[in-house]
């Protein structure tokens, strides 16, 4: 079946640092990725939703700014956390969906913030 | 807005127990409406997705029934397993060119050996 990749699954980082996330769809072309945030107890949050070759569209109360969102090719997106602080702290989740493939997830990136 | 509600938050049930999750959204309006499972720590495995036009699907052990007029989902899971314990999530997809999945708290299921 289809599978994504992400990595890394787990960060541990001093604060004001830049961390990459990346996702990749290893067996079918991603047309659209998405990047949702998970607090404990809580839902899915959708952060952004990325196609191929254009700028992502945030979700209000999102920051563009600090999570810089890229989807250059099919196969990889990448998130990074810019300037990272402990309130960054939390579980990061991509999914990627193409053609007729429903979204797919990653294993997710336990992002903590020292 | 779509709102997506489980209920119960947490379950927890004896070894080959028989037990069903609810799962209501508030716009009837969807395009499917995905199951999934997730484990401590990690990401989400999908299980059932219904179709909009579907009323139930069914794999393995599982059951999902879907009644879009109600905006009401159940997952039924037969005799139960130790190895089924986890959370359980479902998520409605608006469909309408986005695919944006609208996904409630999820149900954490403890079955007791």
């Amino acid at each position: 079946g289809a599978v994504v990749s992400q990595h890394p699954s787990r960060v541990i980082c001093k604060s004001g640092t830049s961390v990459k996330i990346e996702c990749r769809s290893l067996d079918f072309q991603a047309t659209t990725m998405f990047w949702y945030r998970q607090f404990p107890k809580k839902s899915l949050m959708l952060m952004a939703t990325s196609n191929e070759g254009s700028k992502a569209t945030y979700e209000q109360g999102v920051e563009k700014d600090k999570f810089l969102i890229n989807h250059a090719s099919l196969t990889l997106s990448t998130l990074t956390v810019t300037s990272a602080h402990p309130e960054d702290s939390s579980f990061y989740i991509c999914s990627a969906r193409g053609g007729s493939q429903p979204q797919h997830f990653g294993d997710g990136t336990r992002l903590s913030i020292l | 807005k779509q709102e997506v509600t489980q209920i119960p938050a947490a379950l927890s049930v004896p070894e080959g127990e028989n037990l069903v999750l609810n799962c209501s959204f508030t716009d009837s309006a969807i395009y499917n409406l995905q199951w999934f499972r997730q484990d401590p720590g990690k990401g989400l495995t999908s299980l059932l997705l219904i179709q909009s036009s579907q009323r139930e699907q069914t794999s393995g052990r599982l059951n999902a029934s879907l009644d879009k007029s109600s905006g009401r989902s159940t997952l039924y899971i037969a005799a139960s397993q130790p190895g089924d314990s986890a959370t359980y999530l479902c998520a409605a997809d608006s469909g309408a060119g986005s695919y944006q999945l609208t996904f409630g708290k999820g149900t954490k299921l403890s079955v007791i050996p």
